[in-house]
């Protein structure tokens, strides 16, 4: 059973401050990692992928991976109250699908 | 503008009376894919397809139907809904069988779905 796993959360931190959000997969053959914000009520949009070991940045966002670890973790500088949503972590794999397989997500919450 | 649309973007039904809830992608995605989502247990793939006429199940298909005759359209159907069909519906499309990020899916607004 391949997983995802998120801390649920919520994750709260204030403006301004670094939010750090992790991931851990369970399959070591997975090959891609994405990264999805959702508001509430909303549909989930991207935020970046990854697929190489390292860092990848985007604006104030920055996307780690470790695969012998098997985690992968994102990183929001100054957090604004705008960042405030559930973060879902997913990860493709290997197969004729290429199915997504998704984690529950992290609440995270920045105060003003 | 590349997108996806769904179609209600919110129905109440009865048990039963069957209902149909469209998708449409301009990406020219060969991919796309439905999921249901409900607290607490996440996204939940329905059903997806990897091309025309190419369709399959996913982790919890049980009172949904698809069909993908056309390349841009792929509808869900229920012939005859039950309350625990309650839920919020995504459409989701992708590039086909690729690697290193295109296999980004992207959503559709959502469909939200009561069935009393």
């Amino acid at each position: 059973q391949k997983e995802v796993e998120q801390n649920s959360g919520p994750l709260s931190v204030p403006e301004g401050a670094i939010a750090s959000l992790n991931c851990t997969y369970s399959d070591r053959g997975s090959q891609s990692f994405f990264w999805y914000r959702q508001y509430s009520g909303k549909s989930p949009e991207l935020i970046m992928f990854i697929y190489s070991n390292g860092d990848k940045e985007d604006g104030r966002f920055t996307a780690q991976l470790n695969k012998a670890s098997q985690y992968v973790s994102l990183l929001i500088r100054d957090s604004q109250p705008s960042d405030s949503a559930t973060y879902l972590c997913a990860v493709s794999y290997a197969g004729n699908n290429r199915k997504l397989i998704w984690g529950l997500g992290t609440s995270l919450a920045v105060n003003p | 503008e590349a997108q996806v649309t769904q179609n209600p973007r919110y129905l109440i039904t009865v048990t039963g009376k069957k209902l149909t809830v469209t998708c449409s992608q301009n990406m020219n995605h060969e991919y796309m894919s439905w999921y249901r989502q409900d607290p607490g247990l996440g996204l939940r793939q329905i059903y997806y397809s990897m091309n025309v006429e190419v369709t399959d199940k996913g982790d919890v298909p049980e009172g949904y139907k698809v069909s993908r005759k056309e390349k841009r359209n792929f509808p869900l159907i229920l012939e005859s809904p039950s309350p625990n069909q309650t839920s919020l519906y995504f459409c989701a499309s992708s590039f086909r069988g690729l690697a290193g990020g295109q296999e980004t899916q992207y959503f559709g607004p959502g469909t939200r779905l009561l069935v009393l």
